[in-house]
This record gives C-alpha cells, sequence and structure tokens, in this order.
C-alpha cells in the first residue's frame, strides 16, 4: 500500500530559529513529490514540487531536498517567522499527467515568539 | 490572483439527507479533484475529473458519492444520502500543469 510516513508529528521552535521536517514514502510508481503549507481550516498551498530526477527545490526561506533512492524527503525551513506555523504536508504522486496524491500525516510547526 | 472558490464554507444536515458542495476551478484549468479531510487526519483523495467525466476515484467514492460539472465551471460533489462519517473539511482543488490548487474547503456536519 502507497504510504506517507512524517516525522515529527508535532515542532515547537523559537522565531528566527531553522528546523527540518522528514518524509518516507513507499510510494511506487514515483511521479512527484509535494511539500504544501495547511493554516488551520484552510486548504493546502504548494510550497515545492520535485521530480524524481531533482534534489533540491527552493521556495524562499523553504528548501526541500529529495533522495528518491531512499525514498526520504526533507523540508528545511530557514529562519523561522510566526506565521510558519501550520501544519507542513509531505505529498506523494504516482500518477502521470492526472495525478492522484497521497498525503502524509503531517508535520506541526508552531513557532514561538 | 486567480482562486478556487468552494461554497458554502459550512454545512450542517441530517444523516439520510443529499448535500452538494460546489466549487468554482480556476477558469483555465483542466483537471479538477476532490479531498475530504476528516478532523484530526491526513487529506485523502476521494475523485479526479478531466474532460467531463471522471479519471479516477479512491474507495472512499463509493456509490452515494457523485461529481459532475454542470454548466462548464461549476464543479460539484453529491453525497446522495449522507452518514455521520461523511462529517469532514471537503477540498476541491483544480491543476494546470504539475500544480494543485486547493479551494478553502466546505466544513460538512452529519448530524
Amino acid at each position: 500500500k502507497n504510504q506517507v510516513e512524517q516525522s515529527p508529528q508535532s515542532l515547537i521552535i523559537l522565531e528566527g530559529k531553522n528546523c527540518t521536517l522528514q518524509c518516507n514514502y513507499t510510494v511506487s510508481p514515483f511521479s512527484n513529490l509535494r511539500w504544501y503549507k495547511q493554516d488551520t481550516g484552510r486548504g493546502p498551498v504548494s510550497l515545492t514540487i520535485m521530480t524524481f530526477s531533482e534534489n533540491t527545490k527552493s521556495n524562499g526561506r523553504y528548501t526541500a531536498t529529495l533522495d528518491a533512492d531512499t525514498k526520504q524527503s526533507s523540508l528545511h525551513i530557514t529562519a523561522s517567522q510566526l506565521s510558519d506555523s501550520a501544519s507542513y504536508i509531505c505529498v506523494v504522486s504516482f500518477n502521470f499527467g492526472n495525478e492522484k496524491l497521497t498525503f502524509g500525516t503531517g508535520t506541526r510547526l508552531t513557532i514561538i515568539p | 490572483e486567480p482562486e478556487v472558490t468552494q461554497t458554502p464554507s459550512h454545512q450542517v444536515t441530517q444523516m439520510g439527507q443529499e448535500v452538494i458542495l460546489r466549487c468554482v476551478p480556476i477558469s483555465n484549468h483542466l483537471y479538477f479533484y476532490w479531498y475530504r479531510q476528516i478532523l484530526g487526519q491526513k487529506v485523502e483523495f476521494l475523485v479526479s475529473f478531466y474532460n467531463n467525466e471522471i479519471s479516477e476515484k479512491s474507495e472512499i467514492f463509493d456509490d452515494q458519492f457523485s461529481v459532475e460539472r454542470p454548466d462548464g465551471s461549476n464543479f460539484t460533489l453529491k453525497i446522495r444520502s449522507t452518514k455521520l462519517e461523511d462529517s469532514a473539511m471537503y477540498f476541491c482543488a483544480s491543476q494546470v500543469e504539475e500544480t494543485q490548487y486547493f479551494g478553502p474547503g466546505t466544513r460538512l456536519l452529519v448530524l
């Protein structure tokens, strides 16, 4: 069964600090891996999308990495801000074109002043 | 910037009643999706829609569910006879190239 596991489940860090969130997946065949940010009660918003041939992708203070051999990805957040408090979800697609997404359980990140 | 919109934002219904959740995808997008998220759980794929027909559906999307694009702009999800376990947040998404854009969701509560 295709699965996406994330760790940690939740994380609390001080404003201004960096953090790294982890994702392991067993989805096969693999099309692409995405990281989404989901604020409470809102729809997910795309941060990065990586295909199997990409190792890293940045979007501002967000940097995602992908190791397709070990089926692991990470999302690194630099210089965290209070507005970064949200759930971060790793999502893997195993279709090409019309994409069916498999969502991870997410990491709940809280930034404290 | 164009957005996916969904109505209503909240819906409360009695078990056994029919509900229709509405979505207006971004206008030049070709692929459309419905997802649900039960409170405290992960987002789950329900169905994808392309070229006026269902492309793929999950095991959750049983005969109680249907989708249609009645007028070329709206994209609807109908639940024929709601059950308590249908209570969830329902997200619509539309896609262009690689990126799926999600709407704000409809929170459905079945009593």
